[in-house]
């Protein structure tokens, strides 16, 4: 049973535009939303945190979320080459502890 | 440097040997867990200790044995290696919500 969902991709987008990465979570009660960028052959990097309805911005990077349609959002401004890697997208998920639940990943591929 | 670090970085070895994979963290987290990432780059959590007290134990054969020390190691010992183990196993720390991960453990079963 899934619990975060995402479209494995690959997406591809030209160098300098926006891309969009989606993904779905079916817990309810989850609180905390996350984004991490996973280059190939390394750990995954927390690159965006949300925790609130609506969109947070940090440099090129916006988080959007909308809990009541269970749907967290990451956009990608003037994408580079660099930004060329899997994303992951993890929920918490109640029930007493926080437990992080990745989703399969979308892989990105900026090609100049 | 302030980090979570697992060792080894890389483990070969045969069938039906006994292996252990470390991990500390300087963090200062109370939570830590231990997480399995197969082929297909799905990262699926095995376990997760908050305090040294293990809270989180997912469908995970029995051969795999979390322990913790302290608050700031998690090591993982698997028995009885199987084929089906080969991955790259993550250990990640949390302050409470996010997890910042080591740079992982590929264990290859021949």
């Amino acid at each position: 049973q899934k619990e975060v969902e995402q479209n494995s991709g690959p997406l591809s987008v030209p160098e300098g535009a926006i891309a969009s990465l989606n993904c779905t979570y079916s817990d309810r009660g989850s609180q905390s939303f996350f984004w991490y960028r996973q280059y190939s052959g390394k750990s995954p990097e927390l690159i965006m945190s949300i925790y609130s309805n609506g969109d947070k911005e940090d440099g090129r990077f916006t988080a959007q979320l909308n809990k009541a349609s269970q749907y967290v959002s990451l956009l990608i401004r003037d994408s580079q080459p660099s930004d060329s890697a899997t994303y992951l997208c993890a929920a918490t998920f109640s029930g007493g502890y926080n437990k992080l639940i990745f989703g399969a990943g979308t892989r990105l591929a900026v090609h100049p | 440097d302030t980090a979570v670090s697992q060792t080894p970085k890389y483990l070969v070895t045969q069938m039906g040997n006994d292996k252990s994979i470390k991990c500390e963290q300087n963090l200062g987290h109370d939570t830590m867990y231990w997480y399995k990432q197969d082929s297909k780059k799905f990262l699926k959590i095995m376990f997760s200790y908050n305090n040294k007290e293990l809270i989180i134990n997912e469908t995970v054969p029995n051969r795999f044995s979390p322990k913790s020390p302290d608050k700031a190691h998690l090591n993982l010992h698997i028995n009885s290696l199987e084929l089906g183990d080969s991955a790259v196993y993550f250990c990640a720390s949390s302050p409470g919500t996010e997890a910042f991960f080591g740079q992982g453990t590929r264990l290859t079963v021949v």
